[in-house]
């Protein structure tokens, strides 16, 4: 079974550029989540949705950042302009149910801001 | 509001011994509660999970957690530890309320010394 499809996996881009994240999910998950991790931290959930429909995005900064999941299944992640602080990993999972499942995590697009 | 503690950044163990990594929660309801795998430039890898049943869960590698409702923990073991143990590991709690997302905690890094 393929996992969880992340890209690039690297990009280092100048403040106020933008950037766009691309995940492929595990076939026949409905739900999918984009989390960020910045050096040190935990990661936390900046957008989830199920199918096309976005089930939580409380903590997206909604000013710059943005995300889509056409057809319900691929999803990008889009940051427009970037500051410094968006320097992290940007990991998406998914699941196949959405309570008590384990998520799936791709290995992450790791953006540097200059 | 949930939160996930891990009240130690840094827990190092000698080659056989056995290990344990510190995981206390406080959710509303009841909690459903994981643990992931970070290894160098990869993504999260999942452990183990507690659902409901019995408060001893088996998971991955030999690893186990422990749920105890009282003390709010979920605390992770592993009887003998290995060098290829060495990682970061995230506890993480899942509500069965709202978005059900998963919110972790900033993470342990385990060392096993040879």
């Amino acid at each position: 079974e393929a996992g969880v499809a992340q890209s690039p996996r690297y990009k280092i881009i100048e403040k106020r550029q933008s950037v766009a994240f691309w995940c492929n999910p595990i076939s026949g998950h409905a739900t999918l989540y984009w989390y960020q991790q910045i050096l040190g931290q935990g990661p936390k959930l900046l957008i989830q949705f199920q199918n096309n429909g976005v089930v939580d995005d409380s903590q997206l900064p909604k000013d710059r950042f943005s995300a889509e999941r056409l057809k319900g299944v691929d999803s990008t992640l889009k940051i427009q302009p970037a500051k410094l602080e968006d320097s992290a990993v940007y990991l998406c999972a998914s699941s196949l149910w959405q309570n008590t499942g384990e998520l799936f995590f791709g290995e992450g697009s790791r953006l540097t801001v200059l | 509001a949930q939160s996930v503690a891990q009240p130690e950044d840094q827990v190092n163990v000698a080659e056989g011994n056995p290990l344990t990594v510190k995981c206390t929660y406080s959710v509303s309801g009841n909690p459903y509660l994981f643990w992931y795998v970070q290894y160098p430039n990869r993504g999260l890898q999942f452990l183990l999970k507690y659902i409901t049943g019995d408060n001893l869960v088996k998971g991955s590698y030999g690893f186990e957690a422990e749920f105890n409702k009282s003390q709010t923990s979920f605390h992770l073991k592993k009887p003998s530890a290995l060098v290829s143990d060495s990682a970061l590991y995230f506890c993480a709690v899942r509500t069965q309320t709202g978005a059900n997302n998963l919110f972790f905690g900033t993470g342990t890094r385990l060392t096993v010394i040879p």
